[in-house]
């Protein structure tokens, strides 16, 4: 079965710091991964997301950055971080079907970031 | 206007309630559908996954799309407290689109 798995769970960091989240996925090949960042009240929204190694599309412009080394690891990152940038981020899965279109997509555990 | 629209509630029913919860959305295009439950502190979970229009049931959950209405709903039978939790919509074009839109969620209360 597949799992995803995401660290740190929690982190707290002073403004102008550098930030580097990781995700991994086992269990599947070739995913889609995501990127969201969750603010109290305001949904889900999409940083970024990847269709194969090296491939990465930005959704919102912002200090972030997503790298995608290999297959099943995606990394968010930061050079230096805003208050701005406190939120419950999240890394997600989907497969493309190849009849469908599409698939469920599967989130992770999270990370909760705390700018101070 | 938003491509999905979710009522925020709160909203608290008392335990062995059916509970309905529901998402409009704007875009024609929207063929899947996925409702989500989400724990305080806790990355969503995937709870139900529908293609196109019709109803789907497991176990005391149901989802219904209206593709007509443009208005899916969530159908919870004999709720728990354990049920508490806030529920996020989610849709997709499908057909090579990789995005999912979200609803903002819903929180429900489940009293004991």
């Amino acid at each position: 079965s597949q799992t995803i798995h995401q660290w740190p769970a929690t982190l707290v960091q002073p403004v102008g710091s550098p930030l580097s989240l990781e995700c991994t996925v086992e269990g599947t090949s070739n995913p889609n991964l995501y990127w969201y960042r969750q603010a109290a009240g305001r949904g889900l929204q999409l940083l970024f997301y990847s269709v194969g190694i090296g491939q990465i599309s930005s959704e919102v412009p912002q200090n972030l950055s997503a790298s995608r080394p290999q297959d099943r690891q995606f990394i968010l990152s930061s050079k230096k971080l805003l208050l701005s940038d406190s939120g419950f981020y999240l890394c997600a899965w989907s497969v493309l079907s190849g009849t469908s279109g599409a698939s469920e997509q599967f989130f992770g555990p999270g990370t909760r970031l705390t700018v101070l | 206007q938003k491509e999905v629209e979710q009522d925020p509630g709160p909203l608290s029913v008392p335990e062995g309630a059916i509970v309905s919860l529901n998402c409009t959305y704007s875009n024609s295009a929207f063929q899947y559908f996925m409702w989500y439950r989400q724990y305080s502190r806790k990355g969503p979970e995937l709870l139900m996954y529908t293609y196109s229009s019709g109803n789907k049931e497991d176990g005391r959950f149901t989802a219904q799309v209206d593709k007509s209405s443009k208005y899916i709903s969530l159908f919870i039978r004999d709720s728990q407290p354990s049920d508490s939790a806030t529920y996020l919509c989610a849709m997709s074009e499908g057909s090579g689109t990789y995005k999912y839109i979200f609803g903002t969620g819903t929180r429900l209360k489940v009293l004991a």
